[in-house]
């Protein structure tokens, strides 16, 4: 079974520049969820979707971000410009449903360094 | 004071003993309890999921759940260097779903 599957895996990048990461979710699920992870803050969530529509962006640090699901295969997050304080290890997690307390599952991150 | 308080160790044990690692947690209204163990350079997997208070076994793992105290803990028997990660909790309370910082485990052989 293909998980969550994120791309690239790796971006170096410098302050400024616009930098999108990309989510494939597993097959099936419906809701997909954005996380953000460092030392100082751990696991923070960003924004979540159930059936590719926003429910919750309350997590999204500022309007440099944003997020879109175009459909139930694909998912972006997109930083523009980007800072140095913006890096750290960028998550994608997917589940089943919202309802009925589902797990989600993760993706391996993008791992992201602004320059 | 934090929604999920979890100790970030780091923890480090003799291969072959019992790991007991734990969470706090300030809102009853959280139902579901998750552990996941996070290897370094990896994604959050999940290991244990489980509903209301109780214990649940998969194999070497033992997740127990006191909600009336709003504490969890995971039990890691004859524990492998396999087992060296970072485990974090998380619960659940409808969409809300809360992590642990994560505490960092090192099996040594």
């Amino acid at each position: 079974d293909a998980g969550v599957i994120q791309s690239p895996r790796h971006e170096v990048t410098e302050m400024g520049q616009e930098v999108t990461l990309r989510c494939k979710p597993i097959s099936g699920h419906n809701s997909l969820f954005w996380y953000r992870q460092t030392m100082m803050r751990g696991l923070e969530l960003l924004i979540y979707f159930n059936n590719n529509v926003p429910i919750d962006d309350s997590g999204m640090p500022e309007d440099r971000f944003s997020a879109k699901m175009p459909n139930a295969s694909f998912s972006t997050l997109k930083i523009q410009p980007s800072e140095p304080r913006d890096s750290a290890v960028y998550f994608c997690a997917s589940s089943l449903t919202l309802v009925g307390n589902q797990p989600q599952h993760f993706g391996d991150g993008t791992r992201l360094s602004i320059l | 004071q934090k929604e999920v308080e979890q100790d970030p160790g780091p923890l480090s044990v003799p291969e072959g003993a019992i790991v007991s690692l734990n969470c706090t947690y300030s809102n009853s209204a959280f139902q579901y309890f998750m552990w996941y163990r996070q290897y370094s350079r990896k994604g959050p997997e999940l290991l244990m999921y489980t509903y209301s208070s109780g214990n649940k076994e998969d194999g070497r793992f033992t997740a127990q759940v006191d909600k009336s105290s709003k504490y969890i803990s995971l039990f890691i028997r004859d524990s492998q260097p396999s087992d060296s990660a970072t485990y974090l909790c998380a619960m659940m309370a409808g969409n809300d779903m809360r992590f642990g910082a994560g505490t960092r485990l090192t099996v040594k052989p």
